[in-house]
């Protein structure tokens, strides 16, 4: 059975702090990394879909990195702002239908 | 307008009703999900279409049916609602012709009460 685990559950920082979560997967027989923002009441949107070891990808202040050797991906928020409250999903497809879904870092930014 | 949209946003129900749950996307996918969340879980898929006539099981099938009238619409039912089908529920589309292993696009989800 495949698991992704997500560390923290949740996360409270102020406004300003950086800060980073960790996705955990099988490293085996490993595809594709996505990562997805969910915003409360909204659709979860990818922020990312990442393929190789090694890789690194950056959108405004989000970026996340990836070592499909040792299965995990570090997601990192610079400078967090109350709009980068959302819980932030990670994801794995498993090369058939099904994609493996973590359970969510939930983080809040207090202004 | 949103590319996937879900009706209704939010139901309240009883024990033993037939529920249905309706998807609609503008995105022009074959592929469409139907996932549930539950608090402190990932998100589980509940049922699967590649095209229209084509309808398979997810990992969390029982108690649910679907329906794919057309490349656009993909309708799941609860033939008889029970209290632990109370959830949160999510339609997804994806394209594989943009690359295998591509994301899924989102519906922004039913929240589903069952007393």
């Amino acid at each position: 059975i495949l698991n992704v685990e997500q560390s923290p559950q949740s996360l409270h920082v102020q406004e300003g702090d950086s800060t980073n979560f960790t996705c955990s997967f099988p490293s085996s027989n490993f595809y594709a990394l996505h990562w997805y923002r969910w915003e409360t009441a909204k659709s979860p949107e990818a922020l990312f879909v990442m393929t190789l070891n090694g890789d690194e990808k950056k959108k405004g202040r989000i970026s996340a990195t990836l070592n499909t050797k040792e299965g995990y991906s570090y997601l990192y928020i610079k400078g967090s702002q109350p709009e980068d409250s959302a819980t932030y999903l990670c994801a794995t497809p498993t090369g058939g239908f099904k994609t493996i879904f973590g359970a969510g870092t939930r983080l809040f930014v207090k202004a | 307008d949103a590319d996937v949209t879900q009706t209704p946003r939010n139901r309240i129900t009883k024990t033993g009703k037939r529920i249905m749950l309706e998807c609609s996307q503008t995105k022009g996918h074959d592929r469409m999900y139907w996932y549930r969340q539950d608090p402190g879980l990932g998100l589980r898929l509940i049922y699967y279409s590649f095209d229209v006539k084509d309808i398979n099981k997810g990992e969390i099938s029982d108690g649910y049916s679907v329906s794919r009238q057309a490349q656009a619409k993909f309708s799941l039912s609860l033939e008889s609602a029970i209290p632990n089908q109370t959830a949160l529920y999510f339609c997804a589309t994806s394209d594989p012709t943009q690359g295998p292993y591509n994301e899924q696009f989102f519906g922004p989800g039913t929240r589903l009460t069952v007393l």
